[in-house]
């Protein structure tokens, strides 16, 4: 069936980094547009960053931009996002999406900035 | 960036109640308008897509509705795990964004 599985989440001091995987299968990942989304505690959701099916265009929200990078590997259909410089205003949920209206999602994997 | 601004913040409501979420866009963003669901400690679900085609496997009590700026989801008639936070979101243009959500509570 068709899934998506993230995983690289943890704990950080601030300013460190972490990268995220997310892990697709059951569909054909190098067609696919894919996204990270956010949730942080108690709060709604938040795009973070976007990928097109070739890894030629990203986009990025402002609030990441500089300090993320959103990767794909189409060999291996896998997802990634470096976080880098992380603030504890980076704590969240982070989910991968896919498709431009994010018909899929995974679980989620936790962030959790802190000293 | 486009702005989505969701009415009301929070419901409640009956087993067997018709109930209407709106969403507005601060732009024109066409018909791409998405609608999730939300449950505590679950990834959001995919309910609608292209503001009025129903994901597949969504019950027929959703719909969605709606073009241009002004579009609504209604569920008609709330069934007990229907309970839970919806939101919507814009892919017409980068960055993408999500209205704030609509909390619907068992009255």
């Amino acid at each position: 069936q068709v899934q998506l599985v993230e995983s690289g989440g943890g704990v950080v001091q601030p300013g460190r980094s972490l990268r995220l995987s997310c892990a697709a299968s059951g569909f054909t990942f190098k067609t696919s547009t894919l996204h990270w989304v956010r949730q942080a505690p108690g709060k709604g959701l938040e795009w973070v960053a976007s990928i097109s099916y070739d890894g030629t265009n990203k986009y990025y929200a402002d609030s990441v931009k500089g300090r993320f990078t959103i990767s794909r590997d189409n060999s291996k259909s896998t997802l990634y996002v470096q976080l880098d410089r992380l603030r504890s205003e980076d704590t969240a949920v982070f989910y991968c999406a896919r498709a431009a209206y994010m018909d899929v999602w995974g679980k989620g994997t936790t962030v959790i900035v802190s000293s | 960036d486009i702005q989505m601004t969701q009415s009301p913040s929070s419901l409640s409501a009956s087993v067997g109640d018709r109930v209407t979420i709106t969403c507005r866009a601060s732009q024109d963003i066409s018909h791409y308008l998405a609608w999730f669901q939300q449950k505590p400690g679950k990834a959001p679900k995919s309910l609608v897509y292209a503001a009025s085609t129903l994901q597949s496997g969504v019950p027929s009590r959703f719909s969605g509705s709606g073009s241009g700026t002004d579009f609504t989801l209604t569920i008609s008639s709330l069934q007990p795990e229907d309970f839970a936070t919806y939101y919507c979101q814009q892919y017409n243009a980068y960055p993408y964004t999500f209205g704030q959500g609509t909390n619907l509570e068992i009255k």
